[in-house]
């Protein structure tokens, strides 16, 4: 089955920097790239998707990369506020159930 | 609330009970799924459902068990046979392959 491994687990950022986690999974027949924000107590939310074939999808201050090749996928948060503070799963799919990655906890200070 | 329900928000299990989560939703989705969340684990699948009457074990199901009679129900039993079964339970639905995944908001179970 499909394996996804996230990284790093937690990251600490100033309010204002760039934030990058990454994604990799292990299977090639995957096509779709959900991410997920969960803020402590609350369920996780969609926050931006991508299929495979597309590089690049933008909204607003998030991003996320995917490279099929080498079968890695990234999320790109852009002057990062405190509200930003959460963890982020990354997950992946192909055409039966979503896998989800451990998690990264970010922290974004004031 | 996001068309997902998850109850009761709280339970408390005794060593060698059995305890039902219930989930219902009303957002007319086929596919249906029961994850448990621990502290640094992510989120991983223990059973799912894409229709009515059929269900289909994920990556951690010894210990519990599910029903899918209606579209809009998929209650999960913890039974006793689940060793170690303190943890956050998600329930989420799907309205198709590919496609964004809804959360309900959660059941934290402990067993005391």
């Amino acid at each position: 089955g499909e394996n996804v491994e996230q990284h790093p687990s937690t990251l600490s950022v100033q309010e204002g920097d760039s934030a990058v986690i990454k994604c990799t999974y292990s299977d090639s027949a995957s096509n779709y790239f959900p991410w997920y924000k969960q803020e402590l107590g609350k369920r996780p939310q969609l926050i931006i998707d991508i299929r495979s074939n597309v590089g690049e999808k933008k909204d607003q201050r998030i991003a996320v990369t995917l490279n099929k090749t080498a079968k890695h996928f990234s999320l790109h948060i852009t002057e990062t506020q405190p509200e930003d503070s959460a963890v982020y799963f990354c997950a992946a799919s192909g055409y039966s159930t979503l896998t989800f990655g451990k998690g990264t906890m970010l922290l974004v200070s004031p | 609330d996001g068309g997902i329900t998850q109850s009761p928000k709280y339970l408390f299990r005794k060593e060698g009970q059995n305890v039902t989560l219930s989930c219902e939703q009303n957002l007319n989705h086929d596919a249906m799924y029961w994850y448990r969340q621990d502290p640094g684990q992510g989120l991983r699948l223990i059973y799912y459902s894409q229709i009515v009457n059929d269900f289909q074990k994920g990556d951690i199901a010894e210990g519990y068990s599910v029903s899918r009679e209606k579209k809009e129900s998929f209650p999960l039993t913890v039974t006793s046979a689940q060793k170690n079964p303190t943890a956050f339970y998600l329930c989420a639905t799907q309205g198709g392959a590919n496609t964004e995944a809804f959360f309900g908001q959660g059941t934290r179970l402990t067993v005391v």
